[in-house]
């Protein structure tokens, strides 16, 4: 199952709203999770099952969508959002990602 | 806390051979399934293996099969990549990560590990 995030970068500001997509080649229900990675650092997972925030992480992180249309929504970009951001589908095997959206200070 | 180290990375000549260990604490290995993934420098995220509880299934990503072998020792609470004929294309870092997997209804790769960085050259 290949995934097509868009857009694969984005500039934004402090406080912007963002949206960014992941497209499925075939449906997958809800199977699917958002990551945040820093340079340097593991991925981060932000949301799982398309919508369900992951615990810890920040109410401004949100996610919606089921079978091949999916968003990441971050209501309210704040300075340690910026970062590379990847879908991910867990429908079956062999689980793949999106190609990432880096996300940038404008 | 939970914590997953990985380590093992290391330079190795093509055509090589190098084995990832990923120590597990915190959370119960012996009934979590495992997986490991690789990034490429500057690059993407790929998945690589998947291994269940009881090491009694195991999956892999095409580029691998045949090459790579995942295991489990659950009395030690780790987890292994056996990596053979290793080529350029498998320089990466790599993670572990816990598979949480609760009867199809909930899938969740919720703790990773702070990689270990293979590089394959000559």
């Amino acid at each position: 199952i290949q995934l097509t995030q868009s857009p694969s970068s984005l500039s934004a500001s402090i406080g912007d709203r963002v949206i960014i997509t992941c497209r499925a080649s075939q449906a997958i229900t809800t199977f699917l999770a958002w990551y945040q990675q820093k340079p340097g650092k593991a991925p981060n997972l932000l949301i799982h099952a398309a919508s369900t925030l992951q615990n810890g992480v920040p109410s401004r992180f949100s996610g919606s969508g089921s079978g091949t249309d999916f968003t990441l929504t971050i209501s309210s970009l704040q300075p340690e959002d910026f970062a590379t951001y990847y879908c991910q589908q867990l429908n079956n095997y062999p689980i793949t990602f999106g190609q990432g959206t880096r996300l940038e200070i404008k | 806390e939970v914590q997953l180290l990985e380590s093992g990375g290391d330079l190795v000549q093509p055509g090589g051979s190098l084995r990832l260990s990923c120590a597990a604490s915190g959370l119960p290995f012996s009934t979590s399934p495992m997986s490991w993934f690789r990034q490429p420098p500057g690059k993407g995220l790929e998945w690589v293996s998947t291994i269940s509880a009881g090491a009694s299934s195991t999956y892999y990503a095409d580029s691998v099969k045949g090459r790579f072998t995942i295991s489990r020792d659950n009395s030690k609470n780790t987890l292994y990549l056996q990596m053979n004929s290793l080529g350029v294309e498998d320089t990466a870092i790599y993670y572990c990560a816990r598979y949480y997997y609760i009867s199809g209804a909930q899938r969740l790769f919720d703790y990773w590990g702070q990689g270990t960085l293979v590089t394959v050259s000559s």
